[in-house]
């Protein structure tokens, strides 16, 4: 069974860009959590999103990030016109039913220039 | 509004002493909570849990300590080994089943 799959596990833009990253849930995983991690900082919450449904967006900015799960496919959080203080590790995690433990992707690490 | 807080960024014992972190939270709402360990350059990894109806659950060497009334928690790893050396993360879910991260506490597990 594989893990939490992030894609990609790098990514530089530019300002002004737009930044796409994946996560795809444990398998027969439905609840999907979104967190960022500045450096030298801790894991602060950005979105919890169940099968087409957006559950908490309550740690999201509400300009230039949004986030999806659709019914196929993985889960999405983009976020447009990049800025230098969007660069951070942004992880998934997946759940299978709360409450419980969360699996952890490896993170996708975004620099922006 | 952090409501898991870890107080103490660091934290550095001898190898075969006690590591003790700590945990403060601020919603009552919480009625599960976690430990989560992270090596750098990798995802955090689930450790050990404990739901509100229990105040104590230990796996091995690692115990967690839930102190309702204190919205408090506790991780005492014993005996600590250098491999233990790493950021722990507390977190914290409630009905809603969000889940929320304190900023993590670096432990040093010297030899």
């Amino acid at each position: 069974n594989a893990g939490v799959m992030q894609n990609p596990r790098h990514l530089v833009r530019r300002r002004g860009q737009e930044a796409r990253l994946r996560c795809s849930p444990m398998k027969g995983h439905s609840h999907v959590y979104w967190y960022r991690q500045l450096p030298e900082e801790g894991l602060k919450f950005m979105v919890y999103l169940q099968k087409e449904n957006i559950i908490d967006e309550s740690g999201m900015p509400k300009e230039r990030f949004s986030a999806e799960f659709p019914k196929e496919g993985p889960s999405i959080l983009r976020i447009q016109q990049v800025v230098r203080g969007d660069s951070a590790a942004y992880f998934c995690a997946s759940s299978p039913l709360p409450p419980g433990e969360l699996f952890f992707g490896e993170g996708s690490r975004l620099t922006v220039l | 509004d952090q409501q898991v807080k870890q107080n103490s960024p660091s934290l550095s014992v001898q190898e075969g002493r006690i590591s003790i972190l700590n945990c403060d939270y601020t919603n009552s709402m919480f009625d599960y909570f976690l430990w989560y360990k992270k090596y750098p350059a990798e995802g955090p990894t689930f450790l050990i849990s404990i739901s509100s109806i229990k105040d104590k659950n230990e796996d091995g060497r690692f115990t967690v300590f839930l102190n309702k009334s204190a919205k408090h928690l506790s991780l005492h790893i014993v005996p600590s080994q250098p491999g233990d050396s790493a950021v722990y993360f507390c977190a914290a879910s409630g009905r809603n089943n969000d889940m929320r991260f304190g900023a993590g506490t670096r432990l040093t597990v010297k030899p």
